[in-house]
């Protein structure tokens, strides 16, 4: 099915350690965004890319580094986890400014 | 910073009643957008009005935008325990980039 497909769906971390979140998505949309969705607090914007090859810094970066070597992926990547780093991290793309975003599905982080 | 506030944070309401769901911003926006979530699930978009419009409708849901009060209505008609999930208001305030400030959310449940 067409869509944004999230890898992992579940991964528990020890603090320190690294890894990668991949988001892809068959829609061929330019525009593709990172958040983490925590209680109370809704979805905040990590880093987001405007094409191939494109990324930028969202409303909480830090910690977090992106790449977008190919239009259809979406990397978010932790060099070094830490337990404020639990979360649920949603990727989602979108065609153009102005149109909704497809969301994945979701990846549960816990960083012990 | 969150753009949105929602308002009430939780609601509930009986099968066949109607449902409305407030959303205030700060800023100037290009758009508004409303998702819903399943528990468990990725985001859902539900309706998309753009700053030059004052009313939509898609279905069940109604939408109104008054940009002078900065506040927008999500009103679900004839509600059915499948629109259980809670709803989250998304502005676009951006330049050419698609971002999306959420707001926290309204809860709805509907007893059958």
């Amino acid at each position: 099915n067409a869509g944004v497909t999230q890898t992992p769906k579940f991964r528990v971390l020890k603090t320190g350690q690294s890894m990668t979140l991949l988001c892809a998505q068959d829609m061929n949309h330019e525009y593709m965004y990172w958040y983490r969705q925590d209680p109370g607090m809704g979805l905040r914007l990590i880093h987001y890319s405007v094409g191939e090859g494109t990324t930028a810094k969202g409303e909480v970066p830090d910690g977090y580094n992106v790449s977008r070597l190919k239009k259809q992926n979406f990397l978010l990547g932790l060099e070094s986890a830490a337990p404020s780093q639990t979360s649920v991290y949603f990727c989602a793309s979108s065609y153009s400014t102005g149109s909704g975003y497809t969301f994945g599905s979701g990846t549960r982080l816990t960083v012990v | 910073s969150q753009q949105g506030e929602e308002d009430p944070q939780a609601l509930s309401i009986q099968e066949g009643e109607n449902a409305t769901m407030n959303c205030s911003y700060k800023t100037s926006i290009n758009n508004l957008q409303w998702y819903r979530q399943n528990s468990g699930r990725g985001l859902v978009h539900l309706i998309l009005i753009r700053s030059n419009e004052r009313e939509k409708h898609s279905g069940r849901l109604r939408v109104t935008l008054d940009t002078s009060k900065k506040s927008s209505s999500l009103l679900i008609t004839a509600s059915r325990a499948a629109d259980t999930a809670s709803y989250f208001c998304a502005t676009d305030a951006s330049s050419n980039t698609g971002k999306l400030i959420f707001g926290q959310g309204t809860t709805l449940q509907v007893k059958p």
